[in-house]
């Protein structure tokens, strides 16, 4: 079975510190996804990655930014958190070679506060 | 990327079959249907995907409609580990998807 960890499952932080949230999958993945999920507003795409080193904005990057140094982890970063980041984040892989890239398996989701 | 409409909630007794509708009625040729389920607390979970033809696997059962405007989940002997949040998607670009709403299924005793 596909599994997606994430370092954490409950983070709290202050304002203004700086937040890594890690990710990490053991099925050799080429595409990796970093979402929120906020009620009333669904999950929502922050970043994605389709290769070590490669990154794309999704459709709420403001604020994040990520990195894939290795193909197994895709790591999101808060550079300077705030109130308004506190939110459920998910992260997500998939392959091209397993049915289409859309066919995304997630890990169990961080609940990031910022207080 | 196509947009999908889905009822916000239904109930299911359990044991019977739940049917979920979605509509997708600006599909482009390219773009395959996917479902996925959110139980409470944890990440979604993919449940099935299909082009044009009918699909099934251990989880369920997907019927699209000939023109693929729309499409149904099937979940044939609904348990109460069933209730969560059952999203359709209908994507063909990697990273592009949107996750609505979807529709809460509630499976009742």
């Amino acid at each position: 079975d596909v599994k997606v960890t994430q370092s954490s499952r409950y983070l709290v932080k202050r304002t203004g510190e700086k937040v890594f949230l890690e990710c990490v999958q053991d099925m050799d993945h080429e595409n990796m996804f970093w979402y929120r999920q906020d009620p009333g507003l669904g999950l929502r795409l922050i970043y994605f990655s389709y290769d070590v080193k490669m990154k794309e904005k999704g459709d709420i990057p403001e604020g994040y930014s990520v990195s894939r140094e290795k193909k197994e982890r895709f790591s999101l970063i808060l550079e300077s958190a705030s109130t308004n980041q506190t939110s459920m984040y998910l992260c997500a892989s998939s392959s091209p070679r397993t049915g289409g890239r859309l066919e995304q398996y997630f890990g169990p989701g961080t609940r990031l506060t910022v207080t | 990327d196509a947009k999908t409409t889905q009822p916000p909630s239904m109930d299911c007794a359990e044991g019977r079959a739940a049917n979920l509708p979605c509509n997708h009625s600006t599909i482009s040729g390219n773009e395959y249907v996917y479902w996925y389920r959110q139980i409470h607390s944890q990440g979604p979970q993919y449940i099935i995907h299909g082009l044009k033809n009918n699909e099934t696997n251990e989880m369920a059962s997907l019927i699209i409609t000939e023109d693929r405007k729309s499409s149904t989940l099937i979940l044939p002997h609904a348990t109460l580990r069933d209730t969560a949040v059952y999203y359709c998607i209908v994507n063909a670009n990697a990273g592009k998807s949107t996750f609505g709403d979807g529709t809460t299924l509630t499976v009742k005793p």
